[in-house]
């Protein structure tokens, strides 16, 4: 069965500060992988996928996150955050050859103005 | 708008009392999910369904039970709530691989 680890469980960090959320997995085969979102009192939103080709992945408001294959990692990043970055981000993986998510258990990030 | 609709958004109950939480999507996608949220334990999944009349158990299931006779339904019916059931729930649904999520039943129970 795969797992997902996400090694921070609380960040707090001060705006423009830089961001970097650990995401490691454990399947041996193809996965696909993402990162989620969640603001407070919100849905989770996807914030970026990886599912083949160039392993930086690009994803909305200045996320990016590398998937290096021989670390099984998918860490996020970003530049320099906001406040509105305040939010639980999860990072999930599917074995490419279905439709179930296995989430991690979260990170929860708080920026300081 | 088409998307993935849940009610009611907020719940209090009382113990041994049956719940049902809907979930609806209107994008026919066939498979739906349903996760409870709690502190610490992230994203737990309690069932999911493949299509109609098709449902699985996921890593939670106990004192849950689903039905989906149609694809755009799929309710989690809470048969006898317990206080261990209190959390937030989310119903998911995807065409492949990315799944997209509702708006959350956050259900206390009392």
């Amino acid at each position: 069965a795969q797992s997902v680890s996400q090694h921070n469980h609380h960040v707090i960090l001060s705006e423009a500060a830089s961001l970097e959320l650990g995401c490691n997995y454990s399947y041996g085969g193809t996965v696909n992988l993402f990162w989620y979102v969640q603001y407070p009192g919100q849905h989770l939103q996807l914030l970026l996928k990886y599912f083949s080709g160039d392993p930086l992945v690009k994803g909305i408001k200045g996320f990016e996150a590398e998937f290096i294959k021989s670390k099984f990692s998918f860490n996020l990043r970003k530049p320099s955050v906001q406040w509105s970055d305040t939010a639980e981000y999860f990072c999930a993986v599917n074995n490419n050859a279905g439709n179930m998510l296995t989430f991690g258990g979260g990170t929860r990030l708080m920026v300081k103005p | 708008d088409a998307g993935i609709t849940q009610s009611p958004r907020y719940k209090i109950t009382e113990t041994g009392r049956q719940v049902t939480l809907m979930c609806h999507q209107t994008w026919s996608h066939s498979y739906m999910f349903w996760y409870r949220q709690d502190l610490g334990h992230g994203l737990r999944l309690i069932y999911y369904s493949a299509a109609a009349d098709i449902t699985d158990k996921g890593e939670v299931p106990d004192g849950y039970v689903v039905s989906r006779s149609k694809t755009e339904n799929f309710p989690l019916t809470l048969e006898s709530a317990t206080r261990s059931q209190t959390s937030v729930y989310f119903c998911a649904s995807t065409p492949g691989n990315e799944q997209y999520f509702g708006p959350g039943t956050r259900l206390t129970v009392t």
